[in-house]
């Protein structure tokens, strides 16, 4: 079935570094995409969102990228900060479902901030 | 405001033992959704409810599980006979609509564990 995945379970990074998370997604039909922050014994938390009219969209601190062309989105982080150390998961979802809460998730990128 | 609320934040049972999950949404939020988080299979979609209707369910796993709505608020999802593979964590979240403009708003979870 369709699917979102990503290309690196874990990423580990300095403090003042940027991070950059990737995520693959297969529902061609996908139109709309979001990513989340997990922490540990949390819900995920909405970071930002992106449609598919857009390939780009930035937020605070954060930046969301997405390349239709090879079904690829990415979350860039600036200036990343121990405060980030989460689990990042992408989702994707489409005007054809009964929702737009209806989520397809990836598996989750586990970011490590060193102080 | 208060977020989404759900109860209790752990549960253990017994394999065979019934259980139920409750989530009080955000006031005022229409939609509401149950996903489940496990090692496995990451975050699945449950089930969505607008007002008091399912008008998907289709992400149930077995005939075990249901879900309920009253008042157009507090959820309830029910697990019969329960089983090892149904210990994970169970995420509830609620938005306004079901439109693209309405994120989801996440709870912190049950965590269930069947021995």
């Amino acid at each position: 079935g369709e699917s979102v995945g990503l290309h690196l379970p874990t990423l580990s990074v300095q403090e003042g570094d940027n991070s950059i998370i990737n995520c693959a997604y297969s529902n061609s039909a996908s139109d709309y995409f979001i990513w989340y922050k997990q922490e540990s014994g949390k819900g995920p938390q909405f970071i930002i969102d992106i449609r598919s009219n857009m390939d780009k969209r930035q937020g605070q601190r954060v930046t969301v990228l997405l390349n239709k062309t090879v079904k690829h989105l990415s979350l860039q982080i600036a200036a990343t900060q121990p405060g980030d150390s989460a689990v990042y998961f992408c989702a994707e979802t489409s005007a054809g479902g009964t929702s737009y809460g209806k989520l397809t998730f990836g598996q989750g990128t586990i970011l490590t901030v060193h102080p | 405001g208060a977020g989404v609320s759900q109860s209790p934040s752990n549960k253990v049972t017994e394999k065979g033992k019934d259980v139920e999950l409750r989530c009080d949404p955000i006031s005022g939020h229409t939609a509401l959704y149950w996903y489940r988080q496990s090692l496995g299979q990451g975050l699945e979609f449950l089930i969505y409810f607008q007002g008091n209707s399912a008008p998907d369910k289709s992400g149930l796993p077995s005939d075990r599980f249901s879900a309920e709505r009253t008042g157009g608020s507090v959820s309830t999802l029910t697990i019969q006979r329960t089983q090892q593979e149904d210990s994970a964590v169970y995420l509830c979240a609620s938005s306004l609509g079901q439109g693209i403009n309405s994120p989801l708003h996440f709870g912190n979870g049950t965590r269930l564990t069947v021995t």
